[in-house]
């Protein structure tokens, strides 16, 4: 099975500033690699798909990039709104899915 | 417009099984594989199985397998998920998302269960 890991659980970071979440799998996925949102009490969002691409409506200070078994997710200037949780998730040998356990990210 | 309309919350007696549903509207349900995530309090994301409305065809997470039982009724486009010999550690928030085409593009609000004697 293919594990996903996010290092960082925590990631605290002020407005305006520009913050990088990575995520690495345990083996080569490609680019197959998603992003998700996820703000409290609310189900997820997808926001990037095959590690680079932006969702339909995604603004466009969120970027990733990566391939192979290493995967950033960057905000280039966050705003408040973005506090939530942001897990990786391969789609590489989809139907089977794996996400990473999530990096919560705290507004100074 | 894309729409995943989850069953309500559930509270269950430990060792009961429940059936929560998930009703798709504004696509082909056949055309697309529905996966449904668990979420335990505090906790992240865990995938639990997909099934593809189409042929019913499914996959299952091992750690899933003899615990959830994934099946559609196209009929009336909505899918399914039976969880059994429930334990306080199935106490969680399941979604149900569209995989579109390889990721999940479309979620449900969350079905929450609760596990408790």
């Amino acid at each position: 099975d293919i594990v996903m890991t996010q290092s960082h659980k925590f990631m605290s970071t002020s407005v305006g500033d520009r913050v990088s979440i990575t995520c690495k799998a345990s083996q080569d996925v490609s680019t197959a690699v998603a992003w998700y949102q996820q703000k409290p009490g609310q189900s997820p969002k997808l926001l990037i798909y095959s590690a680079s691409y932006r969702y339909t409506g995604v603004p466009d200070r969120f970027t990733g990039s990566g391939s192979g078994t290493d995967f950033t997710f960057t905000i280039s200037s966050v705003q408040a709104e973005d506090l939530a949780v942001y897990y990786c998730q391969q789609h590489y040998s989809t139907p089977t899915w794996t996400f990473g356990g999530g990096t919560k990210l705290e507004i100074k | 417009e894309v729409q995943l309309q989850q069953s309500g919350t559930v509270l269950a007696r430990p060792g009961a099984s429940v059936k929560m549903s998930c009703k798709a509207s504004g696509y082909t349900f056949t055309s697309y594989w529905m996966h449904w995530v668990k979420q335990r309090p505090g906790q992240g994301l865990e995938w639990i199985g997909a099934i593809y409305p189409g042929n019913s065809d499914t996959s299952y997470n091992q750690k899933f397998k003899g615990k959830a039982k994934l099946t559609a009724v196209t009929s009336t486009s909505t899918a399914y998920m039976e969880l059994s010999s429930l334990t306080n550690e199935d106490s969680a928030v399941y979604y149900c998302t569209r995989q579109g085409p390889k990721y999940g593009d479309y979620w449900g609000q969350g079905t929450t269960l609760t596990v408790s004697s």
